[in-house]
């Protein structure tokens, strides 16, 4: 089964500053996708950013970039010139394509926590 | 509306009560889901429908009971539930039922069981 872990519950960090959010995985598989979710307090969940593992090249969208290192099964979220929008709980997923339906599943670590201070 | 709409959005409810959540996707998509997000624990996917087909989860009490009449609505119809059920549910939609699809979440419900 795959797993997913993020090690830092909460971080935070001053407005205008960069900030890097780790997760790790865990698969046997070679083909996958990895994605960063974002929950804004009281607000919906809504994507940031994917990757997929057959890309060498880290996804970039606009202040948002990750760093993926496939043999490290590591993909950490960047966010740079950090905004107080940005304050929320970001969960990074991993899911496996497959042949079997039922199986395609988004797997999410436990959230990190992040506050973005004025 | 548009997006993923949930309701209600707040719900408190006895062990002996019988209620429903109700999921609206007006995205046009072919997929739907049910999760549940407690406190410090990963999001649990519950069921997932495709085309109105449904997933069975093995792991998921059959306290709970989803319904999905057609591919723009889910239900969770909930019934004898115990305080351990308290949580947020989360509903989503994508595209299809795919790895690489984006998921589009509604509000979500936060259930309160007594």
């Amino acid at each position: 089964a795959q797993t997913v872990t993020q090690s830092q519950p909460e971080m935070s960090v001053q407005e205008a500053e960069t900030v890097t959010l780790s997760c790790t995985y865990d698969t046997s598989e070679n083909n996958y996708y990895l994605f960063w979710y974002k929950q804004p307090p009281s607000r919906q969940m809504i994507l940031v950013i994917r990757q997929e593992a057959y890309k060498q090249q880290n996804a970039t969208e606009n202040r948002f970039s990750v760093n993926f290192q496939k043999a490290a099964k590591s993909f950490s979220l960047k966010i740079s010139d950090s905004q107080l929008g940005d304050t929320a709980m970001y969960f990074c997923a991993f899911s496996l394509p497959t042949l079997n339906f039922g199986n395609e599943k988004l797997t999410f670590g436990t959230g990190t926590r992040l506050t973005i201070i004025p | 509306e548009t997006g993923v709409t949930q309701t209600p959005r707040h719900l408190v409810m006895g062990m002996t009560n019988k209620k429903s959540l109700k999921c609206e996707q007006h995205l046009g998509h072919n997929a739907m889901y049910w999760y549940k997000q407690s406190a410090k624990k990963p999001l649990e996917l519950m069921f997932v429908y495709s085309l109105e087909e449904r997933v069975e989860n093995n792991s998921v009490p059959s306290r709970f009971s989803p319904e999905c009449p057609n591919s723009s609505h889910l239900f969770l119809h909930l019934h004898t539930l115990q305080p351990e059920d308290s949580a947020l549910y989360l509903c989503a939609s994508s595209q299809e039922w795919a790895a690489y699809n984006e998921q589009f979440f509604g509000p979500g419900t936060r259930l309160t069981v007594l």
